[in-house]
């Protein structure tokens, strides 16, 4: 069974400073990995998934994220956050045997960015 | 862009009700998926359809079915509403094929409560 785990409940980071939300994973074999991002009353937004390849992904919005697999863990990070980047931020699995591509979610990280 | 649309943003139900929850695609993508979102629990899996008429089952599929006729729409059914169906409920399409790696495309959502 795949797993997802945010430690954070909130980050609360002021407007410039480097942002990172924290996501660790447990899935057998390698996993696919996504980032998705909630505004209030919206629907999940896609920012970046890592398939294979280059440990560091790219995505919208100036957002990436480290695929790191000694460490099981999948951070998002943004050099310089912006308080419109205050939003819901969900990690996600999907275990590459999975045929239908179903996500496991972690329970979400509030990112509060201060002017 | 893909666009995924669900049928209410708000609903209110009584106890008992029949309740369904429409969700339409317009990318011609093959899966399609109901979660709900509650606070702290992140996005659970309630069921999933690869194809019309195919339907599986999620991680909470209790007290819930689902509806399949058409490709581009899928229809979650609460046969009897509870309280504790009271949710954010998001419907989510991903694009043509069964591979895991297939980013999942979300609708904003509907916020249903049953009193």
């Amino acid at each position: 069974a795949q797993s997802v785990a945010q430690p954070e409940d909130q980050v609360n980071v002021a407007e410039g400073n480097p942002l990172t939300v924290k996501c660790t994973y447990s899935v057998s074999g390698n996993p696919y990995l996504f980032w998705y991002v909630q505004y209030p009353n919206r629907g999940l937004q896609f920012l970046l998934k890592y398939i294979t390849g280059d440990n560091l992904v790219k995505g919208s919005y100036g957002f990436e994220a480290e695929f790191n697999k000694s460490q099981t863990s999948f951070h998002l990070k943004k050099p310089s956050a912006l308080v419109s980047d205050s939003a819901l931020y969900f990690c996600a699995v999907s275990a590459r045997t999975d045929s239908w591509g179903k996500l496991q979610f972690g329970a979400g990280t509030q990112v509060v960015v201060t002017p | 862009d893909v666009k995924v649309t669900q049928s209410s943003r708000y609903l209110v139900k009584r106890t008992g009700e029949k309740v369904f929850l429409e969700c339409v695609q317009d990318m011609d993508h093959e899966n399609m998926f109901w979660y709900r979102q509650d606070p702290g629990l992140g996005l659970r899996l309630i069921y999933f359809s690869y194809d019309v008429k195919m339907k599986e089952k999620g991680d909470i599929p209790e007290g819930y079915s689902v509806s399949r006729e058409k490709k581009e729409r899928f229809s979650l059914i609460l046969e009897s509403a509870s309280t504790n169906q009271t949710s954010m409920y998001l419907c989510a399409s991903s694009l043509p094929g069964l591979a895991a790696s297939d980013t999942q495309y979300f609708g904003p959502g509907t916020r249903l409560t049953v009193l």
